[in-house]
């Protein structure tokens, strides 16, 4: 157990559709990362907050946004969904915005677009 | 854009032999950090190892160990006396130039055979 937590698990929804996904680092990591794994294929960074503020940007769609509240959880927003936005979704912490720290990762959530 | 690379899409080895995975990346830094991940079938991401460019001396996690040449930007994976536990995707990741973000190879399968 990395000490990260995603909610939900699994989601399955429509295409158009919005959902939204949880992320709580672990404990007294102030930095949060999301990435996307497509079926047999490798990650793929979005984004990552550092105590609150935006710090990076990758291939994140306009489609999607997130943000990093206060007490340190994250959520990623994905609106207008397509069916290939069908993918595991990752959530990551680490202690500080400069890596040379481990990236912990949440057990992901599933989205499946039907 | 940064890359990472792993050449080997899928590898197999016999139980208890030794297997070395390949991994090539290109940076700008002069320090930056280089890691190992595994994804077992569960899908959780699972810390290897870890390697800071600026030591010289490659990394070793009991039966995992690198082969880190740092002119060469070659960064392998040996993994000795394998187990049936260490089938599972490995990837590749070195830090991006902005330092605030992980670059991913593409990963490579891993299949032991007993």
């Amino acid at each position: 157990d990395s000490g990260v937590t995603q909610t939900p698990k699994h989601l399955i929804t429509a295409t158009g559709q919005r959902v939204t996904l949880r992320c709580s680092p672990r404990s007294g990591d102030l930095s949060v990362y999301w990435y996307q794994q497509s079926l047999d294929q490798g990650l793929q960074f979005l984004i990552q907050y550092y105590n609150g503020e935006e710090r990076a940007k990758g291939n994140i769609l306009e489609r999607f946004s997130a943000q990093q509240f206060p007490d340190l959880h994250s959520e990623l927003n994905l609106s207008s969904l397509e069916l290939g936005d069908s993918a595991l979704y990752f959530c990551a912490s680490s202690p500080r915005g400069r890596l040379g720290n481990e990236q912990f990762f949440g057990p992901g959530t599933r989205l499946t677009v039907l | 854009a940064q890359t990472v690379t792993q050449s080997q899409p899928e590898m197999s080895v016999q139980e208890a032999e030794t297997v070395t995975l390949s991994c090539t990346y290109d940076t700008s830094e002069s320090d930056y950090y280089l890691f190992w991940y595994k994804q077992p079938p569960s899908r959780q991401m699972i810390l290897v190892i870890r390697q800071e460019a600026y030591k010289q001396q490659n990394a070793t996690e009991n039966r995992f160990s690198v082969n880190f040449q740092k002119a060469a930007k070659s960064f392998s994976l040996k993994i000795s006396d394998s187990q049936l536990g260490d089938a599972a995707m490995y990837f590749c990741a070195s830090e991006g130039d902005s330092n605030y973000q992980l670059i991913w190879g593409a990963g490579t399968k891993l299949i032991i055979k007993p």
